[in-house]
């Protein structure tokens, strides 16, 4: 069974650009949760999709949304960027959703963004 | 609300050697408690967790974690590391009411031959 895709692996822009990144879950997982990892705020949660509709929500600005297709990948799309934003961005799927997805979550091997 | 602590950035330790890596969470309700590993430039992998049951879980690549109640902690152990077990280390917490995966710093662990 394939794992967790992420694309691109990495990417540069350019401060007050948009990006979309693409998760595309394990076949049969219908959970998508995305990550941000930085050296100063380390792993934070930033949403999970479940069955196209966004289960949570982590503490993050309404620059950064996201959404989930019928067959479960997701793309992330952060808006008017800024140097802060550059960060590993992990997604990872899941059969079921919230806690339940947990016992069971894979991750991807991350997309690099930086942003310049 | 829910944390994580993990009170040692970096630990190192000779190969052979046991090891124990540090975690405390501060939540009210049962936790669920989960302990990853990354390398250098990979994603996350799960190496156990504990939701329910037996408080001592084993995990993979032959981790162990112990779940205690009274004193907040999920410490991870390895009775013998190896080379390969060189990464960064994850402690992470959920639970009912908060189902959201918050994460500690990490314990960075370096082997030494």
């Amino acid at each position: 069974k394939a794992g967790v895709t992420q694309t691109p692996r990495y990417l540069i822009k350019t401060r007050g650009q948009q990006v979309t990144l693409s998760c595309s879950p394990i076949s049969g997982h219908r959970s998508v949760s995305w990550y941000q990892q930085t050296p100063g705020q380390g792993l934070q949660f930033l949403f999970e999709y479940f069955s196209e509709t966004q289960r949570n929500k982590g503490n993050f600005p309404g620059r950064f949304s996201g959404r989930q297709f019928s067959n479960s990948r997701s793309e992330m799309n952060v808006s008017t960027l800024e140097l802060g934003d550059s960060a590993l961005y992990l997604c990872a799927s899941s059969p079921n959703s919230g806690l339940a997805g947990f016992i069971e979550q894979y991750f991807g091997p991350g997309t690099r963004l930086t942003v310049t | 609300a829910q944390s994580v602590t993990q009170p040692d950035i970096h630990i190192t330790v000779s190969e052979g050697a046991s090891l124990e890596l540090r975690c405390n969470y501060s939540y009210g309700a049962t936790p669920y408690l989960f302990w990853y590993v990354q390398s250098p430039g990979q994603g996350l992998q799960l190496l156990l967790k504990y939701f329910s049951g037996d408080t001592l879980v084993q995990g993979i690549k032959g981790f162990e974690a112990e779940f205690k109640r009274s004193q907040s902690s999920f410490n991870l152990r390895k009775p013998s590391v190896h080379w390969s077990d060189a990464a960064e280390y994850f402690c992470a917490v959920a639970a009912f009411g908060n189902e959201k995966l918050t994460f500690g710093t990490g314990t960075r662990l370096t082997i030494i031959p």
